[in-house]
């Protein structure tokens, strides 16, 4: 039973670069969340899906986009990477029940220079 | 967003030991969850209280919440060195299940 699984885990980009973070669960979730963690700061809330279909900002969407291509799989992009995009990226998947928790995916590491 | 502030920010402490880890938040919540995050992994749900309950354990946690002063204290007893990580308190008080984060809380258990 896989969970949540993200690729890639570590990815270094130049500044400019574009590139694709892959999510997928096998825990018929149906909402699905990208995080941000950085030193000092927790995690911060990019974008999020309820349901298939549907896409929200969080807090820090800027300079980012999202795909709910299938109920399994939440794709984040970065169309033009700048160094403030260096961070951990965590995938996370939930019932839409409030009072049920998120289940998280390992990260991908990601540095912009 | 509301964010939880957890406190103290780093803790050791020898195995066998307890740790309490507290966190407060600024608006109405549905419920408040504790995440714990080894390092170079995800995070891992361990807890949630919602807002009508004051007290919660599971195992060698035990959960408080006071909704009054906006604050709950996660108390890990009997430390063991597995216990080493960071430790996350998150609220929930929007929709779609969305939560908001504190910095964390690193604990380190001395063998």
């Amino acid at each position: 039973n896989a969970g949540v699984t993200q690729t890639p885990k570590f990815q270094v980009l130049k500044t400019g670069q574009s590139m694709t973070l892959q999510c997928a669960q096998d825990m018929n979730h149906n909402s699905m969340y990208w995080y941000r963690q950085d030193p000092g700061m927790g995690l911060r809330l990019i974008y999020y899906s309820a349901s298939e279909g549907t896409t929200d900002k969080g807090e820090v969407p800027n300079g980012y986009n999202v795909s709910r291509l299938n109920k399994r799989e939440f794709s984040l992009r970065l169309e033009s990477a700048a160094p403030s995009q260096t961070s951990v990226y965590f995938c996370a998947g939930g019932a839409r029940d409030r009072h049920s928790p998120l289940h998280f995916g390992n990260g991908t590491r990601l540095t912009v220079t | 967003s509301q964010q939880g502030e957890e406190d103290p920010q780093a803790l050791s402490i020898q195995e066998g030991e307890n740790a309490t880890m507290n966190c407060s938040y600024k608006t109405s919540i549905n419920n408040l969850q504790w995440y714990r995050q080894n390092s170079g992994r995800g995070l891992v749900h361990l807890i949630l209280i919602r807002s009508n309950e004051r007290e919660k354990h599971s195992g060698r946690l035990r959960v408080t919440l006071d909704t009054s002063k906006k604050s709950s204290s996660l108390l890990i007893t009997a430390s063991r060195a597995a216990d080493t990580a960071s430790y996350f308190c998150a609220t929930d008080a929007g929709g779609n299940n969305r939560l908001a984060f504190g910095k964390g809380n690193q604990v380190v258990v001395i063998p």
